[in-house]
């Protein structure tokens, strides 16, 4: 069965930094395109970021864009969210989920909690 | 800046039959944006429902069927059950590398 499992959140100063990981299992994990989503409390989904199955190419929402970094470790099978600057709008449920081509987000992991405050 | 719009809210009998709709503020819905479609109950992750328009993810009742209708994507439940009730967001690419998600459509049955 396939399954992502994220880890690495909490709670975070304004300004603070953190890096979430996700970790697969289940499938051949290069094989396939990764994207990271996150939902604020009581609100809507938002995409934040994709990264090919070779690392190549990587694209952000333009609210994460030069603040956070997606990577990951194929050997590992191993997804990463390097998030810096952080500010009290990026508290969320962070989800990792994996892309069956471009288009079609087709497994989802439970979420991390991040919460940025003061 | 393109939004994806959703109504906030549907209430459906039982039984009965509903479409939820996915519209771009910059212009008609069409196959090449690949509308999605996922459900969220509360406490749990996105499921998948549809993808590439009218596609059936994995385990997914028949009664889930995607289109495009007009100048939108459309979810249609046909048969609605209780356990239907739900969050549903639809996702669409709406530019070179830009995955876009609704506001969603709280969903009564």
């Amino acid at each position: 069965d396939v399954q992502l499992v994220e880890s690495g959140g909490g709670l975070v100063l304004p300004g603070g930094s953190l890096k979430l990981s996700c970790a697969a299992s289940g499938f051949t994990f290069s094989n396939y395109n990764m994207n990271w989503v996150r939902q604020a409390p009581g609100k809507g989904l938002e995409w934040i970021s994709h990264i090919s199955g070779n690392s190549v190419p990587k694209f952000y929402a333009d609210s994460v864009k030069g603040r956070f970094t997606v990577s990951r470790d194929n050997r590992r099978n191993s997804l990463f969210l390097e998030m810096t600057s952080l500010r009290v709008e990026d508290t969320a449920v962070y989800y990792c989920a994996r892309g069956r081509g471009t288009f079609n987000f087709d497994n989802w992991g439970q979420g991390v909690l991040v919460t940025v405050s003061s | 800046q393109t939004v994806v719009t959703q109504d906030p809210s549907f209430s459906v009998s039982p039984g009965g039959t509903v479409t939820l709709t996915c519209g771009l503020t910059s212009g008609p819905v069409s196959a090449s944006h690949y509308p999605s479609w996922y459900q969220q109950t509360p406490g749990q992750a996105p499921r998948p429902l549809i993808y590439n328009t009218d596609s059936r993810s994995s385990g997914v009742p028949d009664r889930f069927s995607g289109s495009i209708l007009g100048n939108k994507a459309a979810l249609t439940i046909t048969g609605a059950q209780a356990e239907d009730e739900a969050d549903y967001y639809c996702m669409l690419y709406v530019a070179s590398a830009i995955w876009a998600f609704g506001g969603g459509t709280k969903l009564t049955v």
